[in-house]
């Protein structure tokens, strides 16, 4: 059963702490993705990915960080600088290549900073 | 630099009629187009995605036009179901394989 998963659904931290957002794969896809979603609006991308141990800054990516140390995972870690990380996580992968730049999405992980 | 924007935030269909969800886009340049539907809670799922190429492709109970003269993209959908109640967002291809989202129009079916 192939597929992107998310993990956990609901998250509850303090703030200055860091967190880390899971994001799994199964599709054999190169390219990954984190975007943040705010109630009411669009996606923003923070981080992407196109290939093992290399990733580039999206248009937020101030306070995150990732790794991409195998081509199945691709976590997440929202920093204590991140000054509004109150959020809808979102995580997406894709071939690369081929001429399709479809993204397939998880779940999403919501993150709630009090 | 890029931007992909909305006409309507809230669209309100009776079920059973046609449906039309509209995107500007500012790119001339971009030449791929992809619609995705997200539910409440849930990530966005693809439903249909167009290449420059085009002006039209149809899929099931959804069509989607491109008309690059005015840098507009629409998506229709055929006889609206309850269950097509959601966001639908927009999305065009940038640098890399990189996409640029609009906020989102909500769809709300009613009965």
């Amino acid at each position: 059963d192939g597929g992107i998963t998310q993990s956990p659904k609901y998250l509850f931290r303090k703030e200055g702490q860091n967190v880390t957002l899971s994001c799994e794969q199964n599709l054999n896809h190169d390219a990954m993705y984190w975007y943040r979603q705010d109630p009411g609006q669009g996606l923003r991308l923070i981080y992407y990915s196109q290939i093992v141990n290399d990733f580039q800054k999206g248009d937020i990516a101030e306070g995150y960080s990732v790794s991409r140390e195998k081509k199945e995972s691709f976590p997440l870690t929202v920093t204590s600088a991140q000054k509004n990380p109150t959020a809808f996580y979102l995580c997406a992968s894709s071939i690369v290549g081929t001429g399709s730049y479809e993204q397939y999405f998880g779940p999403g992980t919501r993150l709630t900073v009090t | 630099g890029e931007s992909v924007g909305l006409h309507l935030p809230t669209l309100s269909v009776q079920e059973g009629d046609n449906s039309i969800i509209n995107c500007a886009y500012s790119n001339s340049a971009s030449d791929y187009f992809i619609w995705y539907k997200q539910e409440s809670g849930k990530g966005p799922q693809f439903i249909i995605d167009i290449r420059s190429n085009m002006d039209k492709r149809q899929g099931q109970r959804v069509t989607v036009l491109l008309n690059k003269t005015v840098k507009h993209l629409s998506l229709q959908i055929a006889a609206t179901q309850p269950g097509d109640s959601a966001v639908y967002f927009c999305a065009e291809k940038g640098t890399a394989s990189k996409l640029t989202f609009g906020t989102g129009t909500r769809l709300q079916v009613t009965l």
